[in-house]
């Protein structure tokens, strides 16, 4: 069965540094999201992307953040200067192109911000 | 601001009990409400989903019911098995726009 996968699976950086979360959604998808979870926190929405542009983003997603389709296969999240605040795991999900159709997520990314 | 909110962080239920989830939310706007399980390390999955035309949706062991009324949805499982032992979040989306909003979810101990 197809699935959504990310990498890495843990990712640490050190506070101002860049990080790139990979993810390759699946292969007949045609809308990307990323979502974030704060330990002990809900899901929260970060960005939506469709057609190579953002269909949506949230306030979270601020100007350190940025999203690529860099080929046919992979879907980004860069974080230009990460804070301390941005440890959370990171989750790509995607879908397939009717609207109401379920998202499917990844696995995962584990960012830790020191 | 928080537009979708299940307010019961944790259950627990005997094995071959039933299971009731809770979830509310504010934004009138939404028409399309799901759930999705989570184990822990690993991303939610998809469990269920039910339209706004509808009332109830059922899938083997798991039913959504929506009360539109009062902005409130519930997910029953029956009969609880120990493997359904996850977090469940519930999420909501509108046909206007894309994004989905979460719950802060509700971590389901099934008893054996």
């Amino acid at each position: 069965e197809p699935e959504v996968t990310q990498t890495p699976s843990h990712q640490v950086t050190q506070m101002g540094q860049e990080v790139i979360l990979r993810c390759v959604p699946i292969s007949n998808h045609l809308y990307f999201y990323w979502y974030r979870q704060i330990l002990g926190q809900k899901v929260e929405f970060l960005v939506s992307f469709y057609n190579n542009e953002i269909s949506e983003k949230s306030e979270i997603f601020d100007d350190q953040f940025s999203v690529e389709r860099p080929d046919g296969s992979n879907f980004t999240l860069k974080i230009r200067s990460t804070k301390l605040e941005d440890s959370a795991m990171y989750f790509c999900a995607s879908n397939r192109p009717i609207h109401y159709n379920e998202q499917f997520f990844g696995p995962g990314t584990r960012l830790t911000v020191l | 601001d928080q537009q979708v909110k299940q307010n019961s962080p944790s259950l627990s239920v005997q094995e071959g009990r039933i299971s009731i989830l809770n979830c509310d939310y504010t934004n009138s706007m939404f028409d399309y409400f799901l759930w999705y399980k989570k184990y822990p390390a690993e991303g939610p999955t998809f469990l269920i989903s039910i339209s706004s035309i509808k009332d109830k949706n059922e899938d083997g062991r798991f039913t959504v019911f929506l009360n539109k009324s009062a902005k409130h949805l519930s997910l029953h499982i029956v009969p609880s098995q120990p493997g359904d032992s996850a977090v469940y979040f519930c999420a909501a989306t509108s046909y206007t726009g894309n994004q989905f909003y979460f719950g802060t979810g509700t971590s389901l101990t099934v008893i054996p």
